[in-house]
């Protein structure tokens, strides 16, 4: 199994707060992605990085930032959580640009938002 | 716009039986295609791709089969074991090239 691990692997929170999650890769791939998965959407594109400090807005990028100051380390953040926010996330990573190979998952964060 | 779909929500087989999940994908620019498993509690597994310069590729146990004349791809898995219980998703190249983009998954049960 490619080397992703996400933390916290759950999360609790109340509506409002700050919330970040991360994930690291010990694989030196370049290409780091962070989704979303809710019952009857599947797989939903947050956010992407194409390389250290390059980011870039997926399809559902509204009220989530993204930080990535080391090659290893992606970070997602809920500036101020609502309820829609409750669902699986998901981290990803592949070593060429996103559409062309494929992409290994990390375990997922089950977030919850009161 | 762009949207990746699936035939069939749920999809029930007998142990031993072959299956078929089947995908109709939109974006016939779309120049790669990949099938991914996902089981309970865990994270999407890759499992087969295929370029568009083919209509077919094997793996173990497994084929995958590109139609771009009717955008069609499905995903065959030969003498299905309760193993293969899980969602299955298939996913497209978006737009731009940049990223993949997701259906919404075939639940697939097998009962022994």
């Amino acid at each position: 199994d490619a080397g992703i691990t996400q933390s916290p692997r759950h999360k609790v929170t109340e509506t409002g707060t700050p919330v970040t999650l991360r994930c690291h890769q010990t694989e030196n791939h370049r290409y780091m992605y962070w989704y979303r998965q809710d019952p009857g959407h599947g797989l939903r594109l947050i956010h992407y990085s194409y390389g250290v400090k390059d980011t870039d807005k997926g399809e559902v990028s509204d009220g989530y930032s993204v930080s990535r100051s080391k090659t290893e380390d992606f970070l997602l953040t809920l500036e101020s959580a609502t309820s829609s926010q409750t669902s699986v996330y998901f981290c990803a990573i592949s070593g060429e640009a996103g559409g062309v190979s494929e992409q290994f998952f990390g375990p997922g964060t089950r977030l919850t938002v009161l | 716009g762009e949207s990746v779909g699936l035939h069939l929500p749920t999809l029930s087989v007998q142990e031993g039986d072959n299956s078929i999940i089947n995908c109709a994908y939109s974006n016939s620019a779309s120049d790669y295609f990949i099938w991914y498993k996902q089981e309970s509690g865990k994270g999407p597994q890759f499992i087969i791709d295929i370029r568009s310069n083919m209509d077919k590729r094997q793996g173990q146990r497994v084929t995958v089969l590109l139609n771009k004349t009717v955008k069609h791809l499905s995903l065959q898995i030969a003498a299905t074991q309760p193993g293969d219980s899980a969602v299955y998703f298939c996913a497209e190249t978006n737009q731009a090239g940049t990223a993949l983009i997701f259906g919404k998954g075939t639940t697939l049960s097998v009962s022994s």
